[in-house]
């Protein structure tokens, strides 16, 4: 099955600064690639997606950027503000299941 | 729309001791998932169902068990509880299971087994 890889696991910027955080998967038929953020005590939202199809996409502060050749995608957060400290979560489908990466602890300090 | 609901948000279980775990959605989705996350391992799937009427196994699906009572509803089952079946536990939901559907989650159950 597929096997999704995410560094760093904790990441501590200054507010203001940006944040980066990578996934690499294995199998290279997975073609979708959602990003979730959990806040504390809740369910993970999705706040941004890429499809195999394209190399880079962009939502205000945020952008994910993909590489097929090499098998790994990556979560861009510009301009942090506190309110983005979280746990981002990123994964990849593939034959219709969801498989997750471990989580990137964000800490936006003020 | 209250999106993926889920009860109970929290439990505490004794080993050995039975539950069933609720969710529902309002979005009109097709197929609904159970994923339990616990710390260092992200989100594994357990039971998934693709449609009304059908439900299949995921990643960890051992001591457990899901019914798909109606389209909007789906609940997962442990009939005996282990210690190690501790977690957080999210259902999800998407519009049809498809390698590109975005998927739609709830706020959690906290289950903890003495």
């Amino acid at each position: 099955g597929e096997n999704v890889e995410q560094h760093p696991s904790t990441l501590s910027v200054q507010e203001g600064d940006s944040a980066v955080i990578k996934c690499t998967y294995s199998d290279s038929a997975s073609n979708y690639f959602p990003w979730y953020k959990q806040e504390l005590g809740k369910g993970p939202q999705l706040i941004i997606d890429i499809r195999s199809n394209v190399g880079e996409k962009k939502d205000q502060r945020i952008a994910v950027t993909l590489n097929k050749t090499a098998k790994h995608f990556s979560l861009h957060i510009t301009e942090t503000q506190p309110e983005d400290s979280a746990v981002y979560f990123c994964a990849a489908s593939s034959l219709e299941q969801f498989y997750f990466g471990t989580g990137t602890s964000l800490t936006v300090i003020p | 729309n209250a999106g993926v609901t889920q009860t109970p948000k929290f439990q505490v279980l004794k080993t050995g001791q039975s539950m069933t775990l609720q969710c529902a959605q309002d979005m009109n989705h097709n197929s609904m998932y159970w994923y339990r996350q616990d710390p260092g391992m992200g989100l594994r799937l357990i039971y998934y169902s693709a449609s009304e009427g059908t439900t299949d196994k995921g990643e960890v699906p051992n001591g457990y068990n899901v019914s798909r009572l109606n389209k909007r509803e789906f609940s997962l089952r442990l009939e005996s509880a282990a210690p190690s079946q501790t977690s957080v536990y999210f259902c999800a939901s998407s519009p049809m299971r498809g390698a590109q559907e975005t998927q739609y989650f709830g706020p959690g159950t906290r289950l903890l087994v003495l």
